[in-house]
Formats: C-alpha cells, sequence, structure tokens
C-alpha cells in the first residue's frame, strides 16, 4: 500500500500559469517536507511543516507557497511558473523522534 | 567546501563483486545518516540509516560511519544489476528543527552482468 501519495504524477503548465501539487500520507507522520530535484542534482529542500508550523529555506523563491490543511494533507503552489520551475517535485514524510524521511512518487511538472 | 560529498562516479562493478559508495561530511556535530537509492527518473527510497560509530548490516547493504573521520559508507556485497541506481548520502543537521537532510550530490553505480 501506498503510504507517500502524490497526485498527479505528471503535470504541465503553461509559463505564468498557476499550478498545485498535492500529497498526502497514511503513516500519521507529523513533519511533511518538499523538495525539488532537478536532473542530476541532489534534492533540494523547499520547506517542511513540523506540524502546523510552516518553516521556509531562505533560499526558496516567494513563487513556491505551501499549506498543510491537516495532518495527511499538504499542497505545493506556484504561482507563476516559470520555464526554470520545471523539475520533479518530491514529498516526504517523517516522525519527529527520528526523522526518517519517506519520500511519494514525485510529481514531474514541465513548463510550456 | 561542501557540507556533505560524494564522488559522482560513474562507479562500475561486475555482478556478484562488493560495491562500495564512500560519503564525507563536514559537521561534526551530525549525528544521523542515512542512504537512499534513487532509479533513474524516480524518487530516492531509503535504503539504510545509521547513528553509532560502526557498522550496520541489512540483507546485503551495509552501512559503516566513523565519527571520528567525518566518514559513512555503504558496501552492497554480491551486486545485482537491479543494483545500478544513484546512491544519494544525507546527513540530519545537527542545528535545524525538522530534520534537515543535507544531500550529496549522489554516486552513480553500474552493475555489469
Amino acid at each position: 500500500d501506498a503510504m507517500v501519495i502524490q497526485n498527479p504524477r505528471y503535470q504541465v503548465t503553461q509559463f505564468g500559469k498557476p499550478v498545485t501539487l498535492s500529497c498526502s500520507q497514511t503513516l500519521n507522520h507529523n513533519v511533511m517536507y518538499w523538495y525539488q530535484q532537478k536532473s542530476s542534482q541532489a534534492p533540494k529542500l523547499l520547506f517542511h511543516y513540523y506540524d502546523k508550523d510552516f518553516n521556509n529555506e531562505a533560499d526558496t523563491p516567494d513563487n513556491f507557497q505551501s499549506r498543510r490543511p491537516n495532518t495527511s494533507f499538504c499542497f505545493l503552489d506556484i504561482r507563476s511558473p516559470g520555464l526554470g520551475d520545471a523539475a520533479m517535485y518530491l514529498c516526504a514524510t517523517a516522525l519527529a523522534t527520528n526523522y526518517e524521511q519517506y519520500f511519494g512518487p514525485g510529481t514531474r511538472l514541465t513548463v510550456t | 567546501q561542501k557540507e556533505v560529498e560524494q564522488n559522482s562516479g560513474p562507479l562500475s562493478v561486475p555482478e556478484g563483486a562488493i560495491a562500495s559508495l564512500n560519503c564525507t561530511y563536514s559537521d561534526r556535530g551530525s549525528q544521523s545518516f542515512f542512504w537512499y537509492r534513487q532509479y533513474s527518473g524516480k524518487s530516492p527510497e531509503l535504503i539504510m540509516f545509521i547513528y553509532s560509530n560502526g557498522d550496520k548490516e541489512d540483507g546485503r547493504f551495509t552501512a559503516q560511519l566513523n565519527k571520528a573521520s567525518q566518514y559513512v559508507s555503504l558496501l552492497i556485497r554480491d551486486s545485482q544489476p537491479s543494483d545500478s541506481a544513484t546512491y544519494l548520502c544525507a546527513v540530519k543537521s545537527p542545528y535545524n528543527q525538522g530534520g534537515k537532510l543535507i544531500f550529496g550530490q549522489g554516486t552513480e553505480l553500474s552493475v555489469k552482468p
């Protein structure tokens, strides 16, 4: 059974058209993360939620926003996607007791 | 100096051999270390974690940690073509809330039949 689910798996959007990616988890983990990964690069942390507390990385552009309405769901909003935002977006979850992060399958975003 | 360094590879080993993947880290206060396997086009999969000095074995995988040398490694015994992937070393930052991981650039492993 999938424990961290991301939808959609593939997303095509137009330059400047807002897009929302979703992540859900059945693990009841209290920490959720969003990463951006470009080809042949390491995952880059955008932000994370520790329960309801939002933590933004200092170099995450304002164009990226996130919402976590409850423990199970987390959303990544890209307000005005640029060509440079084309990437794999990864959601991960962890328990605060050990911080072992488990990734979802990712959403591949294409910007045309 | 990068916080977490790995040889980018590619590392090529014959089927059945031992693959040795290495990682060094710069923050001496780091306590938790993780190895992820990532197949091309897929997401990272957690395969090993280690918190204490020494060896930790799980099936064909052994993680080794030497905090004095700030070095962590992953050994894969009896390598199989299905082990061909990029292996990411990740170190949990001791200074941030929320378990932020610092990733290395990954080592590409190729196991030849």
